[in-house]
C-alpha cells in the first residue's frame, strides 16, 4: 500500500522569505502522480502543484516549485517570497497512474509572519 | 465557474442519530468523490464515483455509510447510525474525468460533522 508521510507537523516563515515542506512516500509503483494540496483556513482545498512521476524536471508554478527525488522517493515544496496568504494547511498525495485512489499525507501548518 | 457547492456546512448530531450531506459538482464533471478528513489527518476517500456508477468504495463503511448518484450529478452521502468517531469534516471534490488521466480534482468547501 502507498503511504505519504509529513515529518513536519508545524512550520513557520517570515514573509518575504523562502521556505521548505517535506514529503517522503513509499510505493513500487513506477508510473504515479505527486500533488501539493494547500487548505486555507475555513476554505476549500485547491491544487497548488502536480508532478508526473515520468518527468525528470522538476514542476513550477510561479512561486512555487518542488523537488523531486524519484530514487529516494522525495517530494518537497518549495514556496519563494512568502506572503501572508501561503498561511494553510499543505497536503502532500500519491495517485497511481490510472488509478483515482489519491493517498494524502497528515499535512503541515504554515504560518507565515508578517 | 461555479465551484463545487456542499451543504449544510456544519451539523451536531447526537450519537446514533442519522445525518445526510450533499454535494453539486462542477457541471460537467463527470467523476464524484467523497472524503472523510478527520481532525489532524489528511483526507481518506471514502466513495467514488463515474457518472451515477461507483468506481471505488472500499473505504467506505458500508454497515452505517451509503452514497448515491442519481442522474450522474448531485450526490448525497448518508450516516446511520452515526458514532462518536465520525466526527470530521466531509469533503467533495470532482474531476472533468479519471483522475489517473492527470484531471484535476477540485473540492468544496466540506462538512463539518460534530457527532456528541
Amino acid at each position: 500500500a502507498q503511504t505519504v508521510t509529513q515529518s513536519q507537523p508545524e512550520m513557520s516563515v517570515q514573509e518575504a522569505e523562502t521556505v521548505t515542506l517535506s514529503c517522503t512516500y513509499d510505493t513500487s509503483e513506477n508510473n504515479y502522480y505527486l500533488f501539493w494540496y494547500k487548505q486555507p483556513p475555513s476554505r476549500q482545498m485547491i491544487l497548488v502543484i502536480r508532478q508526473e512521476a515520468y518527468k525528470q524536471q522538476n514542476a513550477t508554478e510561479n512561486r512555487f516549485s518542488v523537488n523531486f527525488q524519484k530514487a529516494a522517493k522525495s517530494f518537497s515544496l518549495k514556496i519563494s517570497d512568502s506572503q501572508l496568504g501561503d498561511t494553510a494547511m499543505y497536503f502532500c498525495a500519491f495517485m497511481k497512474h490510472e488509478v483515482d485512489d489519491m493517498r494524502f499525507g497528515a499535512g503541515t501548518r504554515l504560518t507565515v509572519k508578517p | 465557474e461555479a465551484g463545487v457547492a456542499q451543504s449544510p456546512r456544519y451539523k451536531i448530531i447526537e450519537k446514533r442519530q442519522s445525518v445526510a450531506f450533499w454535494c453539486n459538482p462542477i457541471s460537467g464533471h463527470a467523476t464524484l468523490y467523497w472524503y472523510q478528513q478527520i481532525l489532524g489527518q489528511g483526507p481518506k476517500l471514502l466513495i467514488q464515483f463515474q457518472n451515477n456508477g461507483v468506481v471505488d468504495d472500499s473505504q467506505l463503511p458500508k454497515d452505517r455509510f451509503s452514497a448515491e448518484r442519481l442522474k450522474g450529478v448531485d450526490s448525497t452521502l448518508k450516516i446511520q447510525p452515526a458514532k462518536l468517531e465520525d466526527s470530521a469534516v466531509y469533503l467533495c471534490a470532482s474531476s472533468l474525468e479519471l483522475s489517473g488521466s492527470s484531471y484535476e480534482q477540485y473540492f468544496g468547501p466540506g462538512t463539518r460533522l460534530t457527532v456528541t
